[in-house]
């Protein structure tokens, strides 16, 4: 079946540690996108991708690094910077916006916390 | 600016009707998405509108005007299952990020 998953779902971290949060969708999506979520809290974009090699900062791109090498594969690197990195992280999809809604899709999300 | 506002909570009773609202600010405004999130998990599509007028799709409708900038989610026949945060979100200028309200909680009591 097509989808998104990311891994794990939870994950424990001393700080100070980096931690690579993995996120793969075989949708053929070209855009692929990073969110943040804290209780009672809206969705907030960390980095964004439209195709691979390319991505875009988003709104609290400060601690955090992307990389996108491959079109299946967009991994989140929560480096020891960010400073609140507790959190429930979210990774989403999207196809064309060509004759289509343009929704994004979402994995079952990883929730992270920082001891 | 771009913003996106809509209630923070809602209650209902298992059976009614209730209207979720959301208001929007956002430049070069193309469509405008409503998620369902429920507690612990992604959030998952349930309609989109681009032109103005009332979408309907089983209990689940949801109407947008675009030139008052508004837009409700309307839930029929409430079941206990529908309790989840109500996420509204609009298209960016260009189309490649969307701008998120912060969600609407409901609750659904017997």
């Amino acid at each position: 079946d097509g989808g998104i998953t990311q891994s794990p779902k939870y994950l424990f971290r001393k700080e100070g540690q980096n931690v690579t949060l993995s996120c793969e969708q075989n949708l053929n999506h070209d855009a692929m996108y990073w969110y943040r979520q804290d209780p009672g809290q809206g969705l907030r974009l960390i980095y964004y991708s439209q195709i691979v090699n390319d991505f875009q900062k988003g709104d609290i791109a400060e601690g955090y690094s992307v990389s996108r090498e491959k079109k299946e594969s967009f991994p989140l690197t929560v480096t020891s910077a960010q400073k609140n990195p507790t959190a429930f992280y979210l990774c989403a999809s999207r196809g064309g916006l060509a004759g289509g809604r343009g929704e994004q899709f979402f994995g079952p999300g990883t929730r992270l916390t920082v001891l | 600016g771009q913003n996106i506002d809509q209630p923070t909570e809602m209650t209902a009773t298992e059976g009614a009707i209730v209207q979720i609202n959301c208001t929007y600010q956002t430049s070069g405004f193309n469509g405008l998405f409503w998620y369902q999130q429920h507690a612990g998990e992604a959030p998952t599509f349930l309609s989109y509108n681009v032109l103005d007028g009332l979408e309907e799709k089983g209990r689940f409708s949801s109407f947008l005007s675009r030139s008052k900038g508004y837009s409700y989610l309307l839930l029929k026949e409430l079941q206990m299952k529908d309790s989840a945060s109500y996420l509204c979100a609009g298209h960016a200028g260009n189309n490649r990020k969307l701008i998120w309200g912060l969600g609407t909680s409901l609750a659904v009591n017997p």
